[in-house]
């Protein structure tokens, strides 16, 4: 059974920075690149970025860019997301999911339960 | 404001069609594949359309995607009170060099 399993909800003071975890389980971890989304409270989706844990390589949005590195340990089949110098608008639900097909970027047919992350001042 | 626009939200009765419209430009739905996620209050979203019009295995034959110059469409026929979520699309888009999504289709089942 293939399962994404994100590490608990996050209380943060703004400025600070926040690590999420995704571990993964019942495939080839380094088959599929690994996507990251958030949604604030009442809002739509937004992406946050890829990684390939086959080689390492990622992409960000401009918006992430400078704020949000994307990780995996490939031992462990565990993908990170850690995002810098949190605001209050940062406030959301983090989500890890699988890009489970080639043919199409935003096709993610896995999905994490869904860390939450609460920025205060 | 979210790239891909939907309507907000979107009523029918059990039994019904509803079709929820994506609208986009010549930058992401009319050169990349569309995608379409269910969302259920507290869960994480749910792929049901991926590659414009293709299902993953699971997914009830309900539901299908559509795909016409710069607007995508989800089609569900057979409403059931199951279905009562919040209805995503996304895409590449190549101007922003990122994926974009809707802001979300709330689809009550009266």
């Amino acid at each position: 059974q293939v399962r994404l399993v994100q590490s608990a909800s996050e209380l943060k003071k703004s400025g600070a920075s926040v690590r999420v975890s995704c571990k993964t389980s019942g495939y080839t971890f380094t088959r599929y690149d690994i996507t990251w989304v958030r949604q604030a409270p009442g809002q739509g989706l937004e992406w946050m970025g890829w990684i390939s844990p086959f080689n390492g390589m990622t992409n960000s949005p401009r918006s992430f860019q400078g704020r949000v590195t994307l990780t995996t340990d490939t031992s462990t089949s565990t993908a990170y997301m850690e995002l810098r110098n949190l605001r209050s608008d940062d406030t959301a639900v983090y989500f890890c999911a699988r890009e489970g097909y080639d043919s199409s970027e935003g096709a993610y047919d896995i999905w994490g339960q869904g860390t939450r992350v609460t920025v205060f001042s | 404001q979210s790239v891909l626009t939907q309507p907000p939200s979107m009523s029918a009765a059990p039994g019904q069609k509803v079709t929820i419209s994506c609208s986009g430009s010549s930058s992401n739905i009319a050169d990349n594949f569309v995608s379409w996620y269910q969302q259920l209050p507290g869960t994480a979203p749910k792929l049901l359309i991926y590659d414009d019009d293709k299902r993953p295995s699971g997914v009830p034959d309900r539901f299908s995607g559509s795909k016409s110059g710069t607007s995508a469409t989800l089609a569900i026929t057979g409403l059931q009170p199951g279905d009562e979520a919040t209805y995503h699309c996304g895409t590449w888009d190549r101007g922003l060099s990122a994926v974009v999504f809707g802001g979300g289709t709330k689809l009550t089942v009266l």
